[in-house]
């Protein structure tokens, strides 16, 4: 069955600090893994997207990994910012019919 | 350059009634896929729209309905409502990339059924 896991559910640490969540995957085939910020009552809003062939991608203090062989991926905010508190949402497209396959997502929460 | 906008932002029915949401994807773009977010499932793909022809559909029954009008705007239609159906119902706009398509939401629309 095509599923995507989130590591772990909840999170809270203190502003300043790093912090890295996880994403495995057992969708296949698989097409491209995205990972999304979502604020409290506010739609998603795209953070990386990486294909099969790149293990690495940046949007700022956001680093995104991918390790296809593995099915993993992780997401690494550095210098945490009170403003990063917020649910984090990894997706992959694949599967037969190329559907969007969602997590349940990350809620990082940043404390003062 | 406006985003995706969704009305009504948030609407309240009784089970049985049935709910027309809108979505007005970004200029430009053909794409519009509809989302079901729930704090028990996450996010779950409804449908997508390219060009006025359903491109895909995900596994919701057939109480789940939409459509896409000649300017790109799509609706989607609940009928028959169930306790169940409270969500919060997201739609997204793309340029219509299948697979690498950058997605784009809008706030959502939170419907409560009683």
């Amino acid at each position: 069955k095509n599923q995507v896991e989130q590591s772990p559910q909840s999170l809270i640490i203190l502003e300043g600090k790093n912090c890295t969540l996880q994403c495995n995957y057992t969708v296949s085939p698989f097409s491209n893994l995205r990972w999304y910020k979502q604020d409290t009552g506010r739609g998603p809003v795209s953070l990386t997207i990486m294909t099969f062939s790149e293990n690495t991608k940046s949007n700022g203090r956001y680093t995104a990994t991918l390790d296809a062989d593995t099915k993993q991926s992780s997401l690494h905010i550095t210098a945490s910012q009170l403003s990063d508190s917020a649910s984090y949402i990894c997706v992959v497209r694949g599967g037969s019919q190329g559907n969007l396959i969602f997590g349940k997502g990350t809620k990082l929460s940043v404390k003062p | 350059k406006a985003g995706v906008t969704q009305t009504p932002r948030y609407l309240i029915k009784t089970r049985g009634q049935q709910v027309t949401l809108s979505c007005s994807p970004i200029s430009g773009h053909r794409s519009v896929s509809w989302y079901q977010q729930t704090p028990g499932q996450g996010l779950q793909f409804l449908f997508e729209y390219f060009s006025e022809t359903q491109r895909n559909k995900g596994n919701f029954p057939g109480r789940f309905s939409g459509r896409q009008f000649s300017n790109s705007r799509s609706e989607m239609n609940v009928s028959t409502l169930e306790l169940g159906d409270s969500a919060l119902y997201l739609c997204a706009s793309s340029d219509g990339q299948v697979y690498t398509g950058e997605l784009f939401f809008g706030e959502g629309s939170r419907l409560t059924v009683l």
